[in-house]
């Protein structure tokens, strides 16, 4: 069965810490993504990556980090330097950037406190 | 960035039909997308345009016109289980075929 997984479902954090949410896909997708959802918000994009060991960042990157090490994988790591880190965090892949749709995993919600 | 405008709720009674709509300015225009989330869950691909017109896809159809920077999501023969979260979306060839993402629409269905 072919998907996005992400893990915890649900994550705490005490302010400071820096965590690092996880993203699998064996989709042989080449794209992978990370968009932060708040609400009354649209999706907003964090980082992404068109291929291995490459990546870019997004529309609020500051206090965020990436790899992309393998293809199946993209962590997102929140750092202490984030200001508001509470949020619902989804994983999107893609065969390609520049065509078809993602597809989306289930999605992580961080509380910091 | 760009804007993207989608009302922020909708309600209406089962087995009727809604039109959402969604409006945006992009000069680099590259593909619509709609998408339907249900809480707390993924959002899940419904629909894609990239030419104008409509394109129907069983109970559901997206309609682009680009001169006019507009698009509608037609729902018809509402069911319960079609609450949810209905997001829009451009692809922006000026931003590296980025998705932005609209607020979304929060549809209710009523029996």
């Amino acid at each position: 069965d072919g998907g996005i997984t992400q893990s915890p479902k649900y994550l705490f954090r005490k302010e400071g810490q820096n965590v690092t949410l996880s993203c699998e896909q064996n989709l042989n997708h080449d794209a992978m993504y990370w968009y932060r959802q708040d609400p009354g918000q649209g999706l907003r994009l964090i980082y992404y990556s068109q291929i291995v060991n490459d990546f870019q960042k997004g529309d609020i990157a500051e206090g965020y980090s990436v790899s992309r090490e393998k293809k199946e994988s993209f962590p997102l790591t929140v750092t202490s330097a984030q200001k508001n880190p509470t949020a619902f965090y989804l994983c999107a892949s893609s065969m390609a950037v520049t065509v078809y749709e993602q597809y989306f995993g289930p999605g992580t919600r961080l509380t910091v406190t | 960035g760009q804007n993207i405008d989608q009302p922020t709720e909708m309600t209406a009674t089962e087995g009727a039909i809604v039109q959402i709509n969604c409006t945006y300015q992009t000069s680099g225009f590259n593909g619509l997308f709609w998408y339907q989330q249900h809480a707390g869950e993924a959002p899940t691909f419904l629909s894609y345009n990239v030419l104008d017109g409509l394109e129907e896809k069983g109970r559901f159809s997206s309609f682009l016109s680009r001169s006019k920077g507009y698009s509608y999501l037609l729902l018809k023969e509402l069911q319960m289980k079609d609450s949810a979260s209905y997001l829009c979306a451009v692809r922006d060839k000026r931003w590296d075929y980025k998705l932005s993402f609209g607020a979304g629409t929060t549809v209710t269905v009523r029996a």
